[in-house]
């Protein structure tokens, strides 16, 4: 079965800061890895996604997520934080047999 | 509207009664998901319509929820005698078709509140 696990329920970082929301993922084949993002009731919003190519994928307000396929991992990044990005960050998982699995969100609060 | 619309926003209403949530995909959109969101926790695939295939069911918890889509487009999920532990945000989301690299577009949800 797959499985995503978003290690850390909340993450603070100063404005200006660089930032990083972590992610693992299980798949039997070759995964296809997602982010998304959900402001307070609002549904969510995909940010950038994981196929193939390059390990680096770039998407949208300035986040990028890094593919290792050793370790597994789809940790979420940007350079520099603002308060705006304050937020709840989903990783999610699919592989070519079954649904999207979410991971269990990280609330990423960006301080002034 | 340009995005997927989902009605009501909000729903109140007594243990053991039926409710019905809509959602209006993405148009031209040919797959369909509905998703439930506890609170405090993340999603929880419930049933995925993809063009005239029958629907993928696995998600659904109990033969108290049901989703019907009429014409390719709108969507219904029923749960029937609602429970307690029912209250949560249901969520739906579309995408151009039902291929594993396509992005998925959610509306903002209907939050279920069951007294």
């Amino acid at each position: 079965a797959q499985s995503v696990a978003q290690p850390e329920d909340q993450v603070n970082v100063a404005e200006g800061n660089p930032l990083t929301v972590k992610c693992t993922y299980s798949v039997s084949g070759n995964p296809y890895l997602f982010w998304y993002v959900q402001y307070p009731n609002r549904g969510l919003q995909f940010l950038l996604k994981y196929i193939t190519g390059d390990n680096l994928v770039k998407g949208s307000y300035g986040f990028e997520a890094e593919f290792n396929k050793s370790q597994t991992s789809f940790h979420l990044k940007k350079p520099s934080a603002l308060v705006s990005d304050s937020a709840l960050y989903f990783c999610a998982v699919r592989d070519i047999e079954r649904q999207l699995t979410f991971g269990s969100g990280t609330q990423l609060t960006v301080l002034p | 509207g340009a995005g997927v619309s989902q009605s009501p926003s909000n729903k109140v209403t007594e243990k053991g009664k039926d409710v019905e949530l809509r959602c209006d995909p993405i148009s031209g959109h040919t797959a369909l998901y509905w998703y439930r969101q506890s609170l405090g926790q993340g999603l929880e695939f419930l049933i995925y319509f993809q063009g005239n295939s029958a629907p993928d069911k696995s998600g659904l918890p109990s033969d108290r929820f049901s989703a019907e889509r009429t014409g390719g487009s709108v969507s219904t999920l029923t749960i029937q005698r609602t429970q307690q532990e029912d209250s949560a945000v249901y969520l739906c989301a579309s995408s151009v078709t039902g291929e594993d690299n396509q992005p998925q577009h959610f509306g903002d949800g209907t939050r279920l509140s069951i007294l």
